[in-house]
Parts: structure tokens; sequence; C-alpha cells
């Protein structure tokens, strides 16, 4: 089974802090993605990334960055936390053989900026 | 920003019922794939499709791709408590190679 594991669960953080947001995969695919969901917004794409070093913009980057040094980990980064990053943080992996590959999340983490 | 349409937004339905969602758009996916979200987890994987007109099941669930490859359902049938959660269907846009569109989710609530 693929395993897909963010560092944490829940998470509360100060406005104007820099904060990190780590994914491990552990079956070797090459795409990662971060997704945040909101009510009523569903899942949106923030950034996404095929191979190491290698990053995309997704639909919401603004306000994010990511980090891709090894292939089984996708960092997500808010570089000056603001109370409207407060949501549900989604990492997912897929593997880039053919097309239509199903992505598979991780727990989520649920993050909080006061 | 999406373009799946997904439907409904909500179901309140009786323990052994049967369920009905589905997911529309205007454009053509080669791919899609249905999920599973519990309060506080990440979205499962329950199906997936990949040639139009594909009819998949997957114990209760059933998944069809529809001919006109713009267009999904999910049926389950003699629903139980742990059905509750919310159902998304996600697809591949023909010409968007890895990334997928969600629709907003259904979420079902089963009532005893």
């Amino acid at each position: 089974d693929v395993k897909v594991t963010q560092s944490s669960r829940y998470l509360v953080k100060r406005t104007g802090e820099k904060v990190f947001l780590e994914c491990v995969q552990d079956m070797d695919h090459e795409n990662m993605f971060w997704y945040r969901q909101d009510p009523g917004l569903g899942l949106r794409l923030i950034y996404f990334s095929y191979d190491v070093k290698m990053k995309e913009k997704g639909d919401i980057p603004e306000g994010y960055s990511v980090s891709r040094e090894k292939k089984e980990r996708f960092s997500l980064i808010l570089e000056s936390a603001s109370t409207n990053q407060t949501s549900m943080y989604l990492c997912a992996s897929s593997l880039v053989k053919g097309g239509g590959q199903p992505q598979h999340f991780g727990d989520g983490t649920r993050l909080s900026i006061l | 920003g999406q373009q799946l349409n997904q439907s409904p937004q909500s179901m309140f339905i009786q323990e052994g019922e049967d369920v009905s969602m589905n997911c529309t758009s205007s454009s053509i996916f080669n791919t899609w794939l249905w999920y599973k979200q519990d309060p506080g987890e990440g979205p499962v994987l329950l199906i997936a499709l990949y040639k139009a007109g594909e009819l998949t099941s997957n114990g209760r669930l059933t998944a069809q791709f529809g001919i006109t490859r713009k267009d999904s359902f999910l049926n389950i049938s003699a629903s139980i408590p742990s059905d509750v959660g919310i159902y998304f269907c996600a697809g591949e846009l023909s010409g968007s190679a890895r990334q997928l569109t969600f629709g907003s989710g259904t979420q079902l609530t089963v009532l005893p």
C-alpha cells in the first residue's frame, strides 16, 4: 500500500512566522502535490513537482513556496504566515507512468494561524 | 479553477437505502476517480475509471465513466453507517497529464 505521511496532524502558528509542512511518500512516486482544502471551495492545488528540484505553480501559489530536494520528500513553506492561510493542507503523490495515475493522499495537516 | 460540477452537495439517507451521486463537466476527461474522505482524514481512493463506458465495482460501490467522457456517477448500495463522509470525484482533463480536477464533494449522512 502507498503511504503518504504528513509530519503534523495539527499545527498552530502565529502571524508572520515561517511555517514548514513536510510530506514523505514511500512508493518511489515521481509526482507530488500540495493542496489546501476549505469548506465550500474543495481542493485547490498550491504547487506540484514532477521530479527532484523541480516545481510548478498550481492554482493558488501566492504566499507559498516548496522544496523537493529528495524524491520522497516534498515540503510546503509559508514564507510569512497570515490568518487567511488557516486551512487543511493535503499532500498527495502519484506515479508518472502513463496518464491518469491516481493520487494518493496523506491524512492532512490542520493549520491554524493566530 | 474547478471545472467539475458534483451533485448533490449533501444527502441524508436512511440506513439500507441506495445512494447515487454524479459529476459532470463541459470538458472531456481521460480518467475519472472517486475518493472518500472521513472527518479529519485525507481522501482515500475508492474507484478508478480509465475508459469511456467503463463500469467498475468495489464491494457495494459501483462507478461508471460516461460515454461522452464528460461525466461519471457513483452508486452505493445498501448504505451502512460507516458510509458517512465526503465523496469526491476527480478527473484528469484531456491534455492535462498528471494533474487532477476535483469536484466540490458530496456530504453523505446515513441515518440509523
